[in-house]
Parts: C-alpha cells; structure tokens; sequence
C-alpha cells in the first residue's frame, strides 16, 4: 500500500515548455487535490477532484488543467511553464472525513 | 480573503518538554480543523483533526485543543523528541465532515529541538 505517488521528484523546465505532472493513490479516495506550496507558505489549492468524472477550480488555477483519469490518478498539467510556476507541487486524497492524504512532492524548477 | 495562520514561525523548545504551537483562524463558519506535520523535503502528515463540536481531542503524545470563542486551534506535544523537529500547519475546512473542496492552510510553524 503506498498510499500517494507522485512523479517526478525533480523537474527542470524552461519557459513555455509544457508537461504534466502524474499522481496516483491506492487508498480508495473519491475526492484528490493539486497544491503548490511556495517558500515560507503554507499549500494553496490549485483544482480539486470531489469524485472521478467531476474537477473544479481552487484558489491559484491560472496556467493549470488537470485529468481525473480514473479514481486511483489524477493529473496536473503546465501548458507554457512560467518562472512564477517554480514551486512544490504536493497531491494529496482525501479521507472519508476529507481530511487529506499528502504525496511526497514534484519539485519544479521553471527558468 | 479569510485565512488560517499561526502566531509563530519559528518554535523552539528543549527535547523533553511539551511543545504548545498556536493557531488562529478567522472564518467563524469553520467546522473541521486539522494539524499537519512535514519534515523536510516531505510532504505534509495528518497528525490529528477536531470537529467544531469538540473543543479537545487527544492523541498518541499530541492533544489539539480548540477555542471557537476566540477562533484559536493549539497543538499541544508532549515530552518533545528530537523526531518532532519540523513545520506544523493547521487547516480549516468550512464543511461539516470536512468537505470535498479542499482545506484552508495556515503558513507553518517551525518547530526546533534543542537537545
């Protein structure tokens, strides 16, 4: 049971280079979630998953898409990576009380 | 907008002791609240969470105690381990039973084991 996934650890990008960043859970979680977490601040939502088929808007969703491939993936895409997009990008599940599951994190790099 | 955050960025207390790190937050609608814990270059842990019809909740070692008088949410640690060392987030979530629209984080408290 490895709980969340997320890959890559690293990625480097230039600006307007596009990629997507994959995360997976085993934990049976209807609802998962896409944060960034920037330095010195806590997680900002970017979409949110309440169950597959359905994605919606969070806090920062510029310059962002998602997938809700099936239930176990859901997926965050960069269309034209920016510098302001440098950051930790953290997918987590959640919980049957919502309290949520964290994966151990893409770090990007955008130069 | 309304926010969740902590009153210290920085904590640092001596292994043995209890560590008490604080939390105010500022949407009266609150209902669920959560600590996390996150080590470096992990991702965030689910420590223990609180409904808004509770005011304490005991754990393994942790006790998170809320106040909806003051709005203000503490993580309280018992006999601090070096292991404890990390950055404390609290969250919020408007939503009885949490809710499937994602959790409000406060900024983080670094917590720093003297020996």
């Amino acid at each position: 049971n490895a709980g969340v996934t997320q890959t890559p650890k690293f990625q480097v990008l230039k600006t307007g280079q596009s990629m997507t960043l994959q995360c997976a859970q085993d934990m049976n979680h209807n609802s998962m979630y896409w944060y960034r977490q920037d330095p010195g601040m806590g997680l900002r939502l970017i979409y949110y998953s309440a169950s597959e088929g359905t994605t919606d808007k969070g806090e920062v969703p510029n310059g962002y898409n998602v997938s809700r491939l099936n239930k176990r993936e859901f997926s965050l895409r960069l269309e034209s990576a920016a510098p302001s997009q440098t950051s930790v990008y953290f997918c987590a599940g959640g919980g049957i009380f919502y309290e949520q599951y964290f994966g151990p994190g893409t770090r990007l790099t955008v130069t | 907008g309304e926010s969740v955050g902590l009153h210290l960025p920085t904590l640092s207390v001596q292994e043995g002791d209890n560590s008490i790190i604080n939390c105010a937050y500022s949407n009266s609608a609150s209902d669920y609240f959560i600590w996390y814990k996150q080590e470096s270059g992990k991702g965030p842990q689910f420590i223990i969470d609180i409904r808004s019809n509770m005011d304490k909740r005991q754990g393994q070692r942790v006790t998170v105690l809320l106040n909806k008088t003051v709005k203000h949410l503490s993580l309280q640690i018992a006999a601090t381990q070096p292991g404890d060392s990390a950055v404390y987030f609290c969250a919020e979530s408007p939503y009885s039973g949490g809710g499937a629209d994602g959790l409000t984080f406060g900024k983080g408290t670094h917590l720093i084991i003297q020996p």
